[in-house]
């Protein structure tokens, strides 16, 4: 079974700090994505990479950054925590061969900005 | 640009009711089509898929059909559980592996 696997369930920071969200797959994934999920607006796509160093903007990238130094691990990071930030993050990963596009979620990371 | 539309929530039903959440979207082409289930404090996890018109995804009691002329693709079960208490999210494939979600649907199923 695929295994997606976030740092933290719950984090709570203060307005200003540098949070890092850690996200981690087993399956050799290549591509990876950071999304939030706000009550009635879905999930909206943070960032993306389709490989190793990769990243590309999805959505709403503003006041966020992420680094993929190694294939398995996608970060993401809050440069300075506001608290509009707060929300659950969802990492997920995907193939891109087969055409399957189904992809993997982790549990999520309620981040509290405070 | 493409985007994904569902029917608003709380849905509240009886076991063992029918179920019908509302799915539609608007893309260029003909993406692939998805239902994904988040239960209570987890992530989600895909139900059922269908990946041309006409298709029928299927899983778990799960049913939706891929309708290009309505552009639709809702998700139907004939008896709902207790456990199929859950957040419902309709997905589009968006290009590059990306999949663009609907708002979901929240379901809440009484004994």
């Amino acid at each position: 079974d695929v295994k997606v696997t976030q740092s933290s369930r719950y984090l709570v920071k203060r307005t200003g700090e540098k949070v890092f969200l850690e996200c981690v797959q087993d399956m050799d994934h290549e591509n990876m994505f950071w999304y939030r999920q706000d009550p009635g607006l879905g999930l909206r796509l943070i960032y993306f990479s389709y490989d190793v160093k990769m990243k590309e903007k999805g959505d709403i990238p503003e006041g966020y950054s992420v680094s993929r130094e190694k294939k398995e691990r996608f970060s993401l990071i809050l440069e300075s925590a506001s608290t509009n930030q707060t929300s659950m993050y969802l990492c997920a990963s995907t193939l891109t061969s087969g055409g399957s596009y189904e992809q993997y979620f982790g549990p999520g990371t309620r981040l509290t900005v405070t | 640009g493409d985007s994904v539309t569902q029917m608003e929530g709380p849905v509240t039903l009886s076991e063992e009711a029918f179920l019908t959440i509302n799915c539609t979207y608007t893309a260029t082409g003909y993406p692939s089509l998805f239902w994904y289930v988040q239960y209570p404090g987890e992530g989600l996890q895909l139900l059922l898929k269908a990946t041309k018109a006409d298709d029928k995804g299927s899983n778990k009691g799960f049913e939706a059909t891929y309708r290009k002329e309505t552009t639709s693709f809702h998700l139907e079960k004939g008896s709902v559980q207790v456990s199929d208490s859950a957040v419902y999210f309709c997905a589009l494939e968006g290009g590059y592996n990306k999949l663009i979600f609907g708002a979901g649907t929240r379901l809440a199923v009484h004994p």
